[in-house]
């Protein structure tokens, strides 16, 4: 199974900030990275797609690298909207799986 | 635009089976890449259960061993998960969410979630 590591589980930040999210999967998953976000009782939404794509209606804000293993959900500048759990989830393999989320909440 | 929506029963007996539904509406089925479940235990994380493809393969979070069992029926435009031999711990929020195209490797739309409670 492909494991996907996700850092750090919470964060505090405030708007305005730069926020930086990571995930590290156990082996190569070539760009079958996505991010998800999800506010408290509701469904998650997609934000990132295959690593770097952002999907429509999300704000430019929010963005993705990958490095290797290694991938990266930016948020350029914390809105108060932002405020949410963060996940991503690898789809390399058709045994998917997810990180374990990351909080951010208010400083 | 692609809808899907959650039904089944809020509460089950430990012992027994679980079993939702999600129906899909302004979309067939049979066009779907990939269909999944996934779940939520209250205050955790995101938990993958398995997923049904367009061709008829099924993949099964090995956690959960051969208690899931996810199918489609195209007469109602609907797939299903059944969950054997539940316990306290299967308690969780269920969504159902969808891989549409097959040039795609992600899940939207999302439905948006069933509670389902195991308990006597």
């Amino acid at each position: 199974d492909i494991q996907v590591t996700q850092s750090p589980s919470s964060l505090s930040a405030s708007v305005g900030d730069r926020v930086t999210i990571t995930c590290r999967a156990s082996q190569i998953i070539s760009s079958r990275l996505n991010w998800y976000q999800q506010k408290s009782g509701t469904a998650p939404k997609l934000l990132i797609f295959a690593a770097s794509g952002l999907q429509s209606g999300v704000p430019s804000r929010f963005s993705g690298s990958e490095s290797g293993t290694n991938f990266t959900l930016t948020i350029s500048s914390l809105q108060p909207e932002d405020f949410a759990t963060y996940y991503c989830q690898q789809t390399f393999s058709p045994f998917l799986s997810f990180g374990g989320g990351t909080k951010v909440d208010i400083k | 635009q692609v809808q899907l929506q959650e039904s089944g029963p809020g509460q089950v007996k430990p012992s027994e089976t679980l079993s939702l539904n999600c129906a899909v509406s302004g979309y067939s089925i049979n066009n779907g890449y990939y269909w999944g479940w996934i779940r939520q235990s209250p205050g955790k994380g995101l938990e993958w259960l398995g997923s049904i493809y367009h061709s008829g393969n099924t993949y099964y979070n090995p956690s959960l061993k051969s208690r899931v069992t996810i199918s489609v029926d195209t007469s109602r435009n609907q797939f299903s998960l059944k969950l054997t031999s539940v316990t306290a711990a299967d308690t969780s929020i269920y969504f159902c969410a969808a891989c549409i195209r097959s040039q795609d490797f992600w899940f939207d739309p999302w439905g948006q979630g069933i509670l389902v409670t195991v308990s006597s």
